[in-house]
């Protein structure tokens, strides 16, 4: 069965400064990891995503993940965060094309000023 | 870019009622959609597949007797949560996907807004 590990429930970082949102996956055949942003009442919006081919991804708002086979990880990364940037994330995976996305149980970054 | 809406954004019913939320795609054809259940800062639970035309295939631990999945068009899904309790509150998201191998799109599956259910 496949899973998705969130290991940190919030993230604090100062304005400015980089930042980090861990995720650790388990599939039983090719990962597509995938990550989300949600904020408060809202859906989820996509960031970016990873299928094949390099593994540093650079999606949406600034933000890369880089895809580490050996330590199944998908690590979410910003140079530079925003205030804006505080939100819910989540981390995602499928391993077949047909199947649903399981999600990680989120993790909250907050960004201060 | 695909667009998924749903209806109501938020509902508020008394113990007993059913509710029925719809999810549509508005500028593609889904074959397949999902639900998904959200919990107060918690995760988005999967609860069930519906492909169109054929009978959705609920999680483990779903009732769905309780959650009424109709995926009759491709573009419309409805879940009715029969018999509303206020265990039932939640925030209900559904997803979209134009093809099981869909990789057309940067974002293969298309959420909706989500509709806040409230039992009271």
């Amino acid at each position: 069965a496949q899973s998705v590990a969130q290991p940190e429930d919030q993230v604090n970082v100062a304005e400015g400064n980089p930042l980090t949102v861990k995720c650790t996956y388990s599939v039983s055949g090719n990962p597509y990891l995938f990550w989300y942003v949600q904020y408060p009442n809202r859906g989820l919006q996509f960031l970016l995503k990873y299928i094949t081919g390099d593994n540093l991804v650079k999606g949406s708002y600034g933000f890369e993940a880089e895809f580490n086979k050996s330590q199944t990880s998908f690590h979410l990364k910003k140079p530079s965060a925003l205030v804006s940037d505080s939100a819910l994330y989540f981390c995602a995976v499928r391993d077949q094309a047909g199947t649903a996305l399981i999600f990680g149980k989120g993790t909250t970054l907050s960004v201060s000023s | 870019g695909a667009v998924v809406s749903q209806h109501p954004s938020r509902v508020i019913c008394k113990s007993g009622t059913s509710v029925k939320i719809e999810c549509r795609s508005l500028d593609f054809q889904a074959t397949t959609m999902f639900w998904y259940r959200q919990f107060p800062k918690k995760s988005l639970m999967l609860m069930a597949t519906s492909n169109e035309g054929s009978k959705a295939t609920y999680e483990q631990g779903v009732e769905k007797d309780k959650f009424l999945i109709n995926h009759a068009s491709l573009t419309l899904s409805t879940l009715t949560v029969t018999s509303a309790h206020p265990e039932d509150s939640s925030f209900y998201i559904c997803s979209a996907r134009t093809s099981p191998y869909a990789g057309l799109f940067d974002n293969e599956q298309f959420f909706g807004p989500g509709t806040r259910l409230t039992v009271l």
